[in-house]
C-alpha cells in the first residue's frame, strides 16, 4: 500500500536558518510522482514541485531545493535562508502509475513556524 | 490569475441538517477533485470528476455525501444529514486533465458541525 510519512510534525526556525523537511514514502510501484504543497493560513494548497520517479536530480527554484534519494525512499526539502513567509505547513505527497496517477496520498504535513 | 473558486468559506451547521458547498473550477479543467481535510492531517480525496463523470468516488461516505456536475463545469458537494465528525476543511481542486500533472486547489470551506 501507498503510504507517505513526514515524522516532523513541527519545526520552529529563526529567520534566516536553513531548515529541511523529511518525506519517506512506500509504493510497490515502479512508476510514480512526489510532490509537495505549501498550505498557508488562508487554506489553499499551493503547489510547489513534482519529480517523476525516474528522475533523481536534485532540484533548486530560489530558496528552495529538493533531494530525492530513491534508495531510501525519501524525498526531502530545504529551504534556505528562510523567511516569515515561508511559515506554513508543507505536505508531501504521492501518487502512482496504477492510479493513473489519480490518486494522491497526501502526508501528515509539516508546520513550520519561522520566527522574526 | 486563474483561481478555483469555493464558496462558502466558512459553515456552521447543526448536526442533522444538510448543508452544500459550491466549486467553480479554473476555466477549462476538465478534472475537479473533491478533497477532505481534517484538523492537523493531510487531504484525503472524497471524489474525482472527469468532465461530468465521477472517476472515483471510492472513498465518499455515500450514505449521507454526494456529489455531482452536471454541466462538467462547476460542482456541488453535499452532506445530509451532517454529522459532528464531518468537521473539516473541504477543499475542491482542479486540472487540465487526468492524471494530476499539476492540481490547484481553492481555498477551501471550514465546515464546523455543532
Amino acid at each position: 500500500a501507498q503510504k507517505v510519512t513526514q515524522a516532523q510534525t513541527e519545526i520552529s526556525v529563526v529567520e534566516k536558518e536553513d531548515v529541511t523537511l523529511d518525506c519517506v514514502y512506500e509504493t510497490r510501484d515502479t512508476t510514480y510522482y512526489l510532490f509537495w504543497y505549501k498550505q498557508p493560513p488562508s487554506g489553499e494548497l499551493v503547489f510547489l514541485i513534482r519529480r517523476n520517479s525516474f528522475d533523481e536530480q536534485n532540484e533548486i527554484s530560489g530558496r528552495y531545493s529538493w533531494n530525492f534519494q530513491k534508495s531510501t525512499s525519501s524525498f526531502n526539502f530545504t529551504i534556505t535562508a528562510s523567511q516569515v513567509v515561508d511559515s506554513a505547513v508543507y505536505f508531501c505527497a504521492l501518487s502512482e502509475a496504477e492510479t493513473s496517477y489519480d490518486k494522491v496520498i497526501f502526508g501528515p504535513g509539516t508546520s513550520l513556524s519561522v520566527i522574526p | 490569475e486563474a483561481e478555483v473558486a469555493q464558496s462558502p468559506r466558512y459553515k456552521i451547521t447543526e448536526k442533522s441538517q444538510a448543508v452544500a458547498f459550491w466549486c467553480d473550477p479554473i476555466s477549462g479543467h476538465a478534472t475537479l477533485y473533491w478533497y477532505r481535510q481534517i484538523l492537523g492531517q493531510g487531504p484525503e480525496l472524497l471524489v474525482q470528476f472527469q468532465d461530468e463523470s465521477v472517476v472515483d468516488d471510492s472513498q465518499l461516505p455515500k450514505d449521507r455525501f454526494s456529489a455531482e456536475r452536471l454541466k462538467g463545469v462547476d460542482s456541488t458537494l453535499k452532506i445530509q444529514p451532517a454529522e459532528l465528525g464531518d468537521s473539516a476543511m473541504y477543499l475542491c481542486a482542479s486540472s487540465e486533465h487526468r492524471g494530476n500533472t499539476e492540481a490547484f486547489f481553492g481555498q477551501g470551506t471550514r465546515l464546523t458541525v455543532v
